[in-house]
């Protein structure tokens, strides 16, 4: 079946502008994550969604940053007055709650740099 | 607090033999641990995981992992290893302080394995 898709694959913007970068679950998959992988780095966690629970924005960088989730489907991530140091990979993962230890499963990402 | 450590940057070895990436963990309640490749300029593949039982688990591509509690540690292995192997490895421990199932990761570590 198919897997997490996210869109754009890559992302090219000048300092200071809104970027919009979105997600598509896995159909069925009630949780979904963002992370942010820098240059050479892990991966962060960025924010958690699950059903209509309030999300887990914990891991936010700062008010620039926000997400949406549209009951269980599409994920948007909205990058305000975008900086350089947030050039990064942006990943997108869905998983089916439920299970005692549920997987993970990562879209491609988004490469994102801002000039 | 919570943390996945991989001591190694990068890993050499020769195409058929065996290989090891390094990993330890620190976790607060049950350690859940994951192993997670990746190529270039794709997402992160699911290899395998540690929920409870035995201490050997086996996982995608002919890779396992090792998990010792004395030890703290998860160290993913290959009996004898592919040039295609040649990848991006993340350890990653679910943080058992929240209820979302957010993954912790380590810096990863590069495996190059030569003909």
């Amino acid at each position: 079946g198919a897997g997490v898709s996210q869109s754009p694959s890559n992302k090219v913007t000048e300092k200071g502008k809104d970027v919009e970068l979105r997600c598509d679950p896995i159909s069925g998959h009630t949780a979904l994550y963002w992370y942010r992988q820098r240059l050479g780095q892990g991966l962060e966690f960025l924010i958690y969604f699950q059903g209509n629970s309030a999300p887990d924005k914990s891991g936010l960088p700062s008010d620039r940053f926000s997400a949406e989730r549209t009951g269980e489907s599409v994920s948007t991530l909205t990058i305000q007055r975008t900086q350089q140091e947030d050039s990064a990979v942006y990943l997108c993962a869905s998983s089916l709650r439920g299970q005692r230890v549920e997987t993970q499963y990562f879209g491609p990402g988004t490469r994102l740099l801002v000039l | 607090a919570q943390s996945v450590a991989q001591p190694e940057d990068q890993v050499n070895v020769a195409e058929g033999n065996p290989l090891t990436v390094k990993c330890t963990y620190s976790v607060s309640g049950n350690p859940y641990l994951f192993w997670y490749v990746q190529y270039p300029n794709r997402g992160l593949q699911f290899l395998l995981k540690y929920i409870t039982g035995d201490n050997l688990v086996k996982g995608s591509y002919g890779f396992e992992a090792e998990f010792n509690k004395s030890q703290t540690s998860f160290h993913l292995k290959k009996p004898s290893a592919l040039v295609s192997d040649s990848a991006l490895y993340f350890c990653a421990v679910r943080d058992g302080a929240s209820n979302t199932g957010k993954l912790i990761f380590g810096q990863g570590t590069t495996l190059q394995v030569k003909p």
